[in-house]
């Protein structure tokens, strides 16, 4: 098993410019998860995703917009990026939503907006 | 709301033991997780809680008070390896296992 794989591992964007992080997980779970990652703060919640067609906004949703249409897919969607964008996107995700359920993290995106 | 308290730094040497505290307040509880992060890498998970209590897996364990809001992480026999940083997440949304993180502890172990 892959795990959780991203791509890509790094990107510079332009403000105003618009691209899609990929996220794609082989290990059949039904729940994916969207982090930010901002240096010296913790763990941020973008969007995340219960199953297929299902997508909720997470903590800090606004500029972002999420897919789901496989169990195995959740891409991230930058419409319009901004300076405070700039961040390191990792992707996660669970079999199940239960308390206990461990999250499993890709390897992240490092994304720079000039 | 949610606040998930933890220490920012902290250092200890080589084969000593180190309790890296986390305090929470939020507004349900589900369980408390505890990752780790090597500089530039994904979290990694190590260990949960759901009830109080003490959970040994190797070198490390994890206690949890939930009356006080209360867990501490705990690593023995300390390698260089180890360094890196610790996070303290808190599931607490019923019917979801959305995490809250705390900012991390960057752990530097000393020869």
């Amino acid at each position: 098993n892959a795990g959780v794989t991203q791509t890509p591992k790094f990107r510079i964007l332009k403000i105003g410019q618009s691209m899609t992080l990929q996220c794609t997980q082989d290990m059949n779970h039904n729940y994916m998860y969207w982090y930010r990652q901002d240096p010296g703060m913790g763990l941020k919640l973008i969007y995340y995703s219960v199953g297929a067609g299902i997508t909720d906004k997470g903590e800090v949703p606004n500029g972002y917009n999420v897919s789901r249409s496989t169990t195995e897919d959740f891409p991230l969607r930058l419409e319009l990026a901004a300076p405070s964008q700039t961040s390191v996107y990792f992707c996660a995700s669970s079999y199940s939503g239960t308390g206990t359920d461990t999250q499993y993290f890709g390897p992240g995106t490092r994304l720079t907006v000039l | 709301g949610q606040n998930i308290d933890q220490p920012t730094e902290m250092t200890a040497t080589e084969g000593a033991i180190v309790q890296i505290n986390c305090t929470y307040q939020t507004s349900g509880f589900n369980g408390l997780f505890w990752y780790q992060q090597h500089a530039g890498e994904a979290p990694t998970f190590l260990s949960y809680n759901v009830l109080d209590g003490l959970e040994e897996k190797g070198r490390f364990s994890s206690f949890l008070s939930r009356s006080k809001g209360y867990s501490y992480l705990l690593l023995k026999e300390l390698q260089m390896k180890d360094s890196a940083s610790y996070l303290c997440a808190v599931s607490s949304q019923t019917g979801a296992n959305n995490l809250f993180f705390g900012t991390g502890t960057r752990l530097t172990v000393i020869p």
